[in-house]
């Protein structure tokens, strides 16, 4: 069974900063996808940005961007020039790909906040 | 751009009452889940749904809960017999292929049982 690790439950940042989100997991499986999602005061749950085992080059989206160490299974997001609408839960998760209904396994989550 | 629908957004229930919740998956999209969340914890894996049955379910998806796809556009979660701790904001999402691509995520519902 695959576990996701989120160790920091907060975190805050100021405006226009960077801040980094830790995540690590455990899997036997070679060929899976890492996620992580935003979750603000809604409770929509909101893709950030997909990593593909397969590639090493880490995934960007804007001013979002990853860090992933396969052999160290860590998949850490990096968040540059803060803003305040990044406030939101972030959960890490983690897939396996097997071509199916694959089910996505996440964190405990990190709450960060964006401060003035 | 598609969205997953889910009605409706909040529903308060008995406990030992059924509740169906609905979700309306994006049109071309072939898988389908629910998750849950209850308050301050982490989103977890009810069951996936493919091609008409159950693909897969989690420990927590017991005899009380059950699944429909009934006329191709809904998907539904039933819980027969609501107890305290079914109280969670439950997500429906869908993906169109067995891959890492296209997992959207409903809004959810909101389910306080009582």
């Amino acid at each position: 069974a695959q576990t996701v690790t989120q160790s920091q439950p907060e975190m805050s940042v100021q405006e226009a900063e960077t801040v980094t989100l830790s995540c690590t997991y455990d899997t036997s499986e070679n060929n899976y996808y890492l996620f992580w999602y935003k979750q603000p005061p809604s409770r929509q749950m909101i893709l950030v940005i997909r990593q593909e085992a397969y590639k090493q080059q880490n995934a960007t989206e804007n001013r979002f961007s990853v860090n992933f160490q396969k052999a160290a299974k860590s998949f850490s997001l990096k968040i540059s020039d803060s803003q305040l609408g990044d406030t939101a839960m972030y959960f890490c998760a983690f897939m396996k790909n097997t071509g199916t209904a694959s089910k996505l396994t996440f964190g405990t989550g990190t709450r960060l906040q964006v401060t003035l | 751009e598609p969205e997953v629908t889910q009605t409706p957004s909040h529903q308060v229930t008995q406990m030992g009452q059924e509740v169906i919740l609905r979700c309306v998956p994006i049109s071309n999209h072939l898988y389908f889940y629910w998750y849950r969340q209850i308050l301050g914890q982490k989103v977890e894996f009810l069951v996936s749904f493919y091609n008409n049955e159950i693909s897969e379910k989690s420990e927590i998806f017991d005899d009380q809960f059950s699944v429909e796809r009934p006329d191709g556009s809904n998907f539904t979660l039933k819980i027969r017999s609501t107890k305290l701790e079914d109280s969670a904001m439950y997500f429906c999402a869908s993906k169109i292929e067995g891959t890492g691509r296209g997992y959207t995520f409903g809004s959810g519902t909101r389910l306080t049982v009582v």
